[in-house]
């Protein structure tokens, strides 16, 4: 079945350097999902990208599709605090997008 | 902003029980989702509803789960006998259209189930 692999696992930064984190599935995606879920809480939709090479921006966050759409990244620009949680990126076709298996983000002062 | 809601927030049980999880999804979605979140693991699809019916579902859903749309608003999560390793974060969620369009699901707050 479709795999979706994330890396890397944890990722501690201090607060101002960048962050990113990558998303390789298995199997060519039709679209590619990117979630945030803080400590204790439910996953939030931040994104979707559909087109090969695609890149969005929100505020201090890119987001890539790779151009074989089999890949994707977010890239966080100079961290704060409150970009603390766990990024999940999701990617397929038809209703059941398969999960990646996240990036947990740490900020420290 | 309309929200997704689960009750319990909760849910403490024996082996063997059953239980049921709520959820109201937002009120003119048409596309309905259980996913499960075992502690420190991924978040995990157990299955899609449509129409009054299953459109997909996961290896993990198997027949010890079902899932019921009882009323216009409410959708449901069953676990026939519970099993120890069931405990998980339950996630309802909903979206307007197909997730592999461009409609975004939202998720609920979601209902920790602990089994004893």
């Amino acid at each position: 079945g479709q795999q979706v692999m994330q890396i890397p696992q944890y990722q501690h930064v201090q607060e101002g350097e960048d962050f990113t984190t990558y998303c390789n599935s298995s199997t060519t995606l039709s679209n590619i999902q990117w979630y945030k879920q803080r400590p204790g809480g439910h996953p939030v939709f931040l994104i979707q990208l559909v087109k090969s090479g695609e890149v969005k921006k929100q505020k201090r966050l890119t987001f890539q599709f790779g151009e074989a759409k089999k890949n994707s990244s977010l890239h966080i620009t100079a961290t704060q605090t409150t970009d603390v949680g766990t990024y999940f990126c999701r990617g397929g076709g038809g209703n059941k997008l398969t999960f990646g298996t996240g990036t947990q983000l740490k900020v420290e002062l | 902003e309309p929200e997704v809601t689960q009750t319990p927030s909760h849910q403490v049980t024996q082996m063997g029980q059953e239980v049921i999880l709520r959820c109201v999804p937002i009120s003119n979605h048409l596309y309905f989702y259980w996913y499960r979140q075992i502690l420190g693991q991924k978040v995990e699809f157990l299955v899609s509803f449509y129409n009054n019916e299953i459109s997909e579902k996961s290896e993990i859903f198997d027949d010890q789960f079902s899932v019921e749309r009882p009323d216009g608003s409410n959708f449901t999560l069953k676990i026939r006998s519970t099993k120890l390793e069931d405990s998980a974060m339950y996630f309802c969620a909903s979206s307007l259209g197909l997730a592999g369009s461009t409609d975004t699901q939202y998720f609920g707050p979601g209902t920790r189930l602990t089994v004893l």
